[in-house]
């Protein structure tokens, strides 16, 4: 059963660029969580998808970033126009979506995004 | 999600036993300990979770006081490998039956020595 995956695992984007990051849930995984780390700080949560629908994006800053998890295919984290700032790791994590569920979830290996 | 709080590094032997502890005073009665690992430039990684009792697992064990306002993660023999931020997290899945998502803290460096 293959992982979380992510990709691309390194993205460089000049300012002003869009960059956007997939993730592909493990098999049978219906719920998707992406995470930003900045260098040297911890992790911070960005957004919770399930397919379809944004459960809880309270994370994500308010212009430039969105997500969506389509019906058929992965999830995407798009930024537009990045700038400096936006270099991070970026890391996206799934769920299945059993009822009583304790939570335990599955990260993939990241995206490292850096904006020259 | 109520507050953990753990020391910001420790330092250990290889082959010796690591305590890594967590402090969770305002813990809820259905909020879930969990613990993460990050070993330098990967993801998260989950190590182990509990509610109540002592849980051991093939890569540590929790121990969970009586009156669950903290809790230790128990690395029986340390390793190079287990040089990593270790992370305590409490969650509630009767929030949301499908799963909520983690907030990460700042959590321990564990530097291991050879």
């Amino acid at each position: 059963n293959a992982g979380v995956m992510q990709n691309p695992r390194h993205l460089v984007r000049r300012r002003g660029q869009e960059a956007r990051l997939r993730c592909s849930p493990m098999k049978g995984h219906s719920h998707v969580y992406w995470y930003r780390q900045l260098p040297e700080e911890g992790l911070k949560f960005m957004v919770y998808l399930q397919k379809e629908n944004i459960i809880d994006e309270s994370g994500m800053p308010k212009e430039r970033f969105s997500a969506e998890f389509p019906k058929e295919g992965p999830s995407i984290l798009r930024i537009q126009q990045v700038v400096r700032g936006d270099s991070a790791a970026y890391f996206c994590a799934s769920s299945p979506a059993r009822r009583g569920n304790t939570g335990e979830l599955f990260f993939g290996e990241g995206s490292r995004l850096t904006v020259l | 999600d109520a507050k953990t709080t753990q020391p910001n590094s420790m330092e250990s032997n290889e082959e010796e036993p690591v305590h890594l502890p967590c402090n969770h005073s305002t813990i809820s009665g259905t909020d879930y300990i969990h613990w993460y690992r990050q070993l330098p430039s990967q993801g998260p990684e989950y190590v182990i979770h509990g509610l109540t009792s002592n849980v051991n697992n093939r890569m540590a064990s929790l121990a969970i006081a009586e009156d669950r306002k903290s809790s230790t993660l128990i690395l029986h023999r340390a390793t190079l490998r287990d040089a990593a931020v270790y992370y305590c997290i409490l969650r509630d899945p009767s929030t949301n039956q499908a799963g909520t998502a983690l907030i990460f803290g700042k959590g321990t460096t564990l530097s291991v020595s050879s």
